[in-house]
Parts: C-alpha cells; sequence; structure tokens
C-alpha cells in the first residue's frame, strides 16, 4: 500500500506559467516533506522541504504547500522555465517516531515545460 | 553542498558474477542508505546505516547486502547477480533532523 502518492505521472506547462505539482500521504505519523528533482541518469537532487508545523515554505520560483488536514502537499513553480524540465518526487519522513530518517517516495511526476 | 560520490555510474555484466557499489560521502554523516529505482517507479530503500557497524534491512527485500566499516563509506554487494538485479541504484546520506537526505548520481546495474 502506497503511502505516498502522486496521481499525475506527467505534467505539461508553458513558459512563465506557473507549474503545480501534487502529494498525497495517508501515513499521520509523517512529520517532514521534501520535494526532489531528478533528470534521468542522475540522482535526485533536493528542491525544497517543508515540516509539519507550517503550512508554506518558499525559496525563489519554488513554493510547496502543505494542508494536514487533506494529508496533501503541493509544490508550486512559478515561472516555470524549460530547465524545470525533469521527473518531480515527493517525499515523507516521520522523524519523531523514527530516528532513521528514512524516507517513502511518491512515484514521480514528469513536468515538461514548453518554450 | 552535498558530497556523495557513487562508483561506477554504468555497469554491465553478466548473471553470475559478484558486484560491489561504492557509494562515499565526505560531509561526516552518520546515516546512510541505499535505494533501488526502476523507471517510472518510486525510490524503495533496500538498506540503511546509523553509523559504523550498523546495518539494517529497509523495506522492500533484497538480496544485496551491505557494511560500514567507516563513516564514510557505504558499499553494497551482489554476491550473484541476476537479470533481476538490473535496475538504478542510489546512495544517499543525512546531517541532522531536520536536513535534507542528499544523494549521489546513482549506478545503474544491467545484469544480462
Amino acid at each position: 500500500d502506497q503511502q505516498v502518492k502522486q496521481n499525475s505521472p506527467s505534467l505539461s506547462v508553458q513558459e512563465g506559467r506557473i507549474s503545480i505539482l501534487n502529494c498525497d500521504y495517508t501515513n499521520s505519523m509523517f512529520d517532514y516533506f521534501l520535494w526532489y528533482k531528478k533528470y534521468p541518469a542522475e540522482g535526485p537532487t533536493f528542491l525544497i522541504s517543508i515540516s509539519s508545523i507550517k503550512d508554506k515554505n518558499e525559496d525563489g520560483r519554488f513554493t510547496v504547500f502543505l494542508n494536514k488536514s487533506a494529508k496533501h502537499l503541493s509544490l508550486h513553480i512559478v515561472p516555470s522555465q524549460p530547465g524545470d524540465s525533469a521527473v518531480y518526487f515527493c517525499a515523507a519522513s516521520a522523524r519523531y517516531v523514527d530516528s532513521s530518517y528514512k524516507l517513502i517516495f511518491g512515484s514521480g511526476t514528469r513536468l515538461l515545460v514548453r518554450p | 553542498e552535498a558530497d556523495i560520490y557513487q562508483t561506477p555510474r554504468y555497469l554491465v555484466i553478466g548473471t553470475g558474477k559478484k558486484i560491489t557499489l561504492e557509494c562515499s560521502q565526505t560531509m561526516g554523516h552518520d546515516k546512510m542508505y541505499w535505494y533501488q529505482q526502476d523507471p517510472g517507479m518510486e525510490l524503495h530503500l533496500i538498506h540503511y546505516s546509523y553509523g559504523v557497524n550498523s546495518t539494517e534491512k529497509g523495506d522492500l527485500s533484497s538480496e544485496s547486502t551491505v557494511s560500514r566499516i567507516r563513516t564514510e563509506h557505504f558499499p553494497l554487494t551482489l554476491e550473484s547477480a541476476r537479470p533481476s538485479h538490473t535496475s538504478q541504484y542510489l546512495c544517499a546520506s543525512v546531517g541532522g533532523s531536520d536536513q535534507p537526505q542528499h544523494f549521489g548520481d546513482g549506478t545503474r546495474l544491467s545484469i544480462l
């Protein structure tokens, strides 16, 4: 049973527009959420994270929103650029109860930003 | 900037061979991880370590083994490779509880 789900396998947006990537989770013990970006044949690159005590975290063009009651988070990229085209993974961790800090990943969303 | 290195980047090898995938980090992180990823799928944790002489199995069963003799080094070994082991293997490490895991570039393994 997948604890972290990314239901959209792909997303295509126009350059300059907003990209919104969504992620749902089922485990209420998750308290730390992350977004990673991955190019083919490379490892995931950390983008942005959010703790469960917050509902929003912003870093430049990237903003992550957390809705704990809905067990939903989203990544907003504004404005989108062609270089943002990659696979985006949502990940979650239950760090308060699990000292291993291991991550549970979603299956990824492939973002294509059209020039 | 995270410094975590994996070798080799690509490996194509025949069935039955013994393989060791190397992972090293220079950040002094205690916690290290191995994930396995197939195309279009999520990353699955197969091994992790809390520190020297500590190794634990992850959520996905794997025939591989790991060792942690030094803080900076976390190699993964397959004693007898099979085609079902074909996948991408990603190594990661993390510092404190409020830090993200940092990943190496991975090893893409193909067993013929």
